[in-house]
């Protein structure tokens, strides 16, 4: 079966500019997560999401994250306007059962200058 | 808070056998996973444990101890390949998982 896919692999865009970041989890997979890591970090959950809806999005940093899901398949984290604290490296990973089994993308590498 | 802890680096030798470790706060815990991740990759699954004791696949296994709030991770046989993060997640029972920094291992000839 194919993975997750993000996209893009890498981002680097100017404070202030918005970026838009797609994932596509495995066929079938009602979960699906957002993480970052920012340098040095740990990897941090962001927002959990079954089907379109949104479960959990209590790792949001603030209103500049704007997530969706429409229609319950890929998902799209839009970041808008860009701050350089933003910078690292956003997750996504699917799983068919809550709590387990999750399938992780390759990640999207922001960089804001 | 919920912390999750693991040493930063580690270095082993090919052929020999390592152990990560990798404490937590016990509070409300529901699960532990281990990731293996190649740099610029996606961190990739290894193990699951809920349960106390120990769990074998291949050359990897994963301990737990509920009471201690203490997992490892043991490599065996080490390869040049095993060098990569190692992460250390737990479910803390709110269908989310919450990461240690994760221990960057190095193989050496």
């Amino acid at each position: 079966e194919a993975g997750v896919t993000q996209f893009p692999s890498h981002s680097v865009i100017e404070k202030g500019q918005t970026v838009t970041l797609r994932c596509d989890p495995i066929s079938g997979h009602d979960n699906l997560y957002w993480y970052r890591r920012v340098m040095g970090k740990e990897i941090k959950f962001l927002l959990h999401f079954v089907k379109e809806s949104k479960q959990d999005e209590s790792g949001m940093p603030n209103n500049r994250f704007l997530a969706e899901r429409t229609g319950g398949t890929y998902s799209t984290l839009k970041v808008q306007p860009a701050e350089l604290e933003d910078s690292g490296v956003y997750f996504c990973a699917s799983s068919q059962d809550t709590g387990f089994g999750y399938t992780f993308g390759s990640g999207t590498r922001l960089t804001v200058v | 808070g919920q912390n999750i802890d693991q040493p930063t680096e580690m270095t082993a030798t090919e052929g020999a056998i390592v152990q990560i470790n990798c404490t937590y706060q016990t509070s409300g815990f529901n699960g532990l996973f281990w990731y293996q991740q190649h740099a610029g990759e996606a961190p990739t699954f290894l193990s699951y444990n809920v349960l106390d004791g120990l769990e074998e696949k291949g050359r990897f296994s994963s301990f737990l101890s509920r009471s201690k709030g203490y997992s490892y991770l043991l490599l065996k046989e080490l390869q040049m390949k095993d060098s990569a993060s190692y992460l250390c997640a737990v479910n803390f029972g709110n269908e989310k998982l919450t990461f240690g920094t994760g221990t960057r291992l190095t193989i050496i000839p």
